[in-house]
C-alpha cells in the first residue's frame, strides 16, 4: 500500500469553514499528489508536489492550497469550503522520479453542507 | 488538454472474457496506466504500457497502440471479485496523470 495514510477518513463540515486534509507517507516518496473523485468525472488532479516546499497546480486547483514542509506530509487546505467541494479526496505518491507509478492512499470522504 | 474515453458500464458472466477499451487524445504522451477500483476503496495499479503491444500479467492483459490513441484491458476467466471500476489514465510529458471516468464491470454468476 506504499505506506500511505490519510486523515481524517470522513469529515462533515459547513460552508465557509476552513478544512485541512492530511496525507502521510512512510517510504520517502518524492512525489505526492492530491486528487478529487466525483461521479462522471473520474479522478482529477488538484495539486502536486515534487519535493519539500515544491508544489504546482493541477487541473482543478481553484479554492485549494497545499503545503509540504517535510517529505512525509502533504496537506490540502480548503480555505473556505463550498458545497461543490463535496467529494472523495485521494492522495497518491510516486517514487524518486515522476516516471514512477502512482500509488493511492485510502481516501477521505468530505461532505460540505 | 486531455480527452480520455471509456465505456461507462459492462456486464459479463463468471468465467468469461471482457475487453475494456480506452481511447485518448492528449497533448503529450508518456505512458498509459490501468487501475482497478472496488467500491469505496482506493484505486490499485494494474498495468502500464509505454510502447505499442501487449503486456500480460496473469489473467489481465493490456494493449497499446500509440498511433491510434487506443488501449484495451483484457480480463480473462472472470471472477466475482473482478466486479469493480477500471480506470484508464494517460501520463503527459510533465508526468501528470489524466484519468478517464472509469468503466464499471459487473460479473454475474
Amino acid at each position: 500500500d506504499a505506506g500511505i495514510t490519510q486523515s481524517p477518513r470522513h469529515k462533515v463540515t459547513e460552508t465557509g469553514t476552513p478544512v485541512t486534509l492530511r496525507c502521510h507517507q512512510t517510504e520517502n516518496h518524492r512525489y505526492m499528489y492530491w486528487y478529487r473523485q466525483d461521479p462522471g468525472h473520474g479522478l482529477r488532479l488538484i495539486h502536486y508536489s515534487y519535493g519539500v516546499k515544491d508544489t504546482d497546480k493541477g487541473e482543478v486547483s481553484d479554492g485549494y492550497s497545499v503545503s509540504r514542509s517535510k517529505t512525509e506530509d502533504f496537506l490540502l487546505t480548503l480555505e473556505s469550503a463550498t458545497s461543490s467541494q463535496t467529494s472523495v479526496y485521494f492522495c497518491a505518491v510516486a517514487g524518486t522520479s515522476g516516471t514512477d507509478t502512482q500509488y493511492f492512499g485510502p481516501g477521505t470522504r468530505l461532505t460540505v453542507l | 488538454g486531455q480527452n480520455i474515453d471509456q465505456p461507462t458500464e459492462m456486464t459479463a458472466t463468471e468465467g468469461a472474457i471482457v475487453q475494456i477499451n480506452c481511447t485518448y487524445q492528449t497533448s503529450g504522451f508518456n505512458g498509459l496506466f490501468w487501475y482497478q477500483q472496488h467500491a469505496g476503496e482506493a484505486p490499485t495499479f494494474l498495468s502500464y504500457n509505454v510502447l505499442d503491444g501487449l503486456e500480460e500479467k496473469g489473467r489481465f492483459s493490456s494493449f497499446l497502440s500509440r498511433s491510434k490513441g487506443y488501449s484495451y484491458l483484457l480480463l480473462k476467466e472472470l471472477q466475482m471479485k473482478d466486479s469493480a471500476s477500471y480506470l484508464c489514465a494517460v501520463r503527459d510529458n510533465d508526468y501528470k496523470l489524466s484519468f478517464g471516468a472509469g468503466t464499471t464491470v459487473t460479473v454475474r454468476a
